[in-house]
């Protein structure tokens, strides 16, 4: 059984604070690893994704990937309230599909 | 492009009634995706199309469910009866390649919200 764990949260975090956003996966053969957010009623986008082990950064974005601890993260600098949603992670194993993790929903106070 | 366009946006139906979901995708995308999402399982892949054709209905919970892609810019998801569990979010997707290992993205469409009571 292919398996995506995250946190539900709520994850709060201040205004400006950083957002540390976690998933493990349970299969050792997946390759690709996705997060997505998704706003309260809309349809998930995607923020980046990451193939290697080490860090990925995009803007206020950084992807971390730990394949040895079968392990993905986000990280979010200068979280803005407008950051706040749900994050899902997902993994895929070469060519097929993705399989979603749950979603973290992340709050940014003002 | 207009993005991949879902109807109905919201629909309410009473249990044992037909309900079908429509998808347009991506003019250009040969690859089509339809996902459940809820809070209990999260965002499932339920079946997916390539140029058409069903590659993987593994996902499709129980014979009640079809989904037909008669030409590449038209989907239909029909869940005939309809049952309570059925009530969900049901989101169409589309991409231009088997999804983001070639390096492509799917769109979602905007989702249609479906209560069976």
């Amino acid at each position: 059984q292919k398996e995506v764990e995250q946190n539900s949260g709520p994850l709060s975090v201040p205004e400006g604070a950083i957002a540390s956003l976690n998933c493990t996966y349970s299969d050792r053969g997946s390759q690709s690893f996705f997060w997505y957010r998704q706003y309260s009623g809309k349809s998930p986008e995607l923020i980046m994704f990451i193939y290697s082990n080490g860090d990925k950064e995009d803007g206020r974005f950084t992807a971390q990937l730990n394949k040895a601890s079968q392990y993905v993260s986000l990280l979010i600098r200068d979280s803005q309230p407008s950051d706040s949603a749900t994050y899902l992670c997902a993994v895929n194993r070469g060519y097929s599909t993705l399989t979603f993790g749950k979603g973290t929903m992340l709050l940014v106070s003002p | 492009d207009a993005g991949v366009i879902q109807s109905p946006r919201h629909e309410v139906t009473e249990m044992g009634q037909e309900v079908t979901l429509r998808c347009k995708p991506i003019s250009g995308h040969d690859y089509l995706f339809w996902y459940r999402q809820t809070m209990m399982r999260g965002l499932e892949l339920l079946i997916y199309f390539n140029n058409n054709v069903p590659i993987d209905d593994s996902g499709m919970p129980e014979d009640r469910f079809s989904a037909k892609m008669p030409n590449a810019s038209f989907s239909t998801l029909k869940i005939q009866p309809s049952e309570p569990r059925d009530s969900a979010v049901y989101f169409c997707a589309s991409s231009s390649g088997l999804t983001f290992v070639m390096n492509t993205e799917a769109f979602f469409g905007q989702g249609t919200r479906l209560t069976v009571v």
